[in-house]
């Protein structure tokens, strides 16, 4: 079993739709939880992180960690089609170098 | 603004032939860097970590001496694909972690194709 799991989709929704992205985890130490973007072709994007539980929000993007489920969430509001794009979770401990990555899930909105 | 960037975003080079890539960290100093690689509609699979002055650490399965890293800095890292071959083409993607932070920043990534 990995130690991050995430819904590869595809997931397709309307434009204006709100999203919600996922990622469960099995290691209780992990303490910073990232969500990067990757556009087609391109390196991943730093999309948002957050320590410990709770929830960040940045414009349409709110980022919510439960520890006590281990689950994560990326919510984007008003989704755009240049939100287009593969979304990947990401986790670790504190001063542990790499990062564990979910696998991806790939988000289309259309117009 | 980037803060890691690569050099170069697209290559194409003969069966035989090595390639360098580069990997530099724009105005921060960098304590590890990361080097993956990604075949299309695929996860990233993680290939080596290096430390500034040390040596790195392959995942299993990544042969050293075909991918040869070198962290000759805090702010540059390079990737050497060894005597490529058509199956060594893929999309290259380095990663650091800048001083003082916990995250991962990633580089636009290197496109090689081996003829």
């Amino acid at each position: 079993q990995k130690e991050v799991e995430q819904d590869p989709g595809p997931l397709s929704v309307p434009e204006g739709a709100i999203v919600s992205l996922n990622c469960t985890y099995s290691n209780s130490a992990f303490q910073y939880f990232m969500w990067y973007r990757q556009y087609s072709r391109k390196g991943p994007e730093l999309l948002m992180y957050t320590y410990s539980s709770g929830n960040k929000e940045d414009g349409r993007f709110t980022a919510q960690v439960d520890k006590s489920s281990k689950y994560i969430s990326l919510f984007i509001r008003d989704s755009q089609p240049s939100d287009s794009a593969t979304y990947l979770c990401a986790m670790k401990r504190t001063n542990a170098g790499k990062s564990t990555f979910g696998d991806g899930t790939t988000l289309t909105v259309k117009p | 603004g980037a803060v890691v960037s690569q050099h170069p975003s697209w290559v194409i080079c003969k069966s035989g032939t090595s390639v360098k890539i580069e990997c530099r960290s724009l105005d921060f100093q960098a304590t590890t860097m990361f080097w993956y690689r990604q075949f299309p509609k695929q996860s990233l699979m993680l290939m080596a970590t290096s430390n500034e002055g040390s040596k790195a650490t392959y995942e299993q399965g990544v042969e050293k001496d075909k991918f040869l890293i070198n962290h000759a800095s805090l702010t540059l890292s390079t990737l050497t694909v060894t005597s490529a071959h058509p199956e060594d083409s893929s999309f290259y993607i380095c990663s650091a972690i800048l001083r003082g932070k916990e995250t991962q920043y990633f580089g636009p990534g290197t496109r090689l194709l081996v003829l």
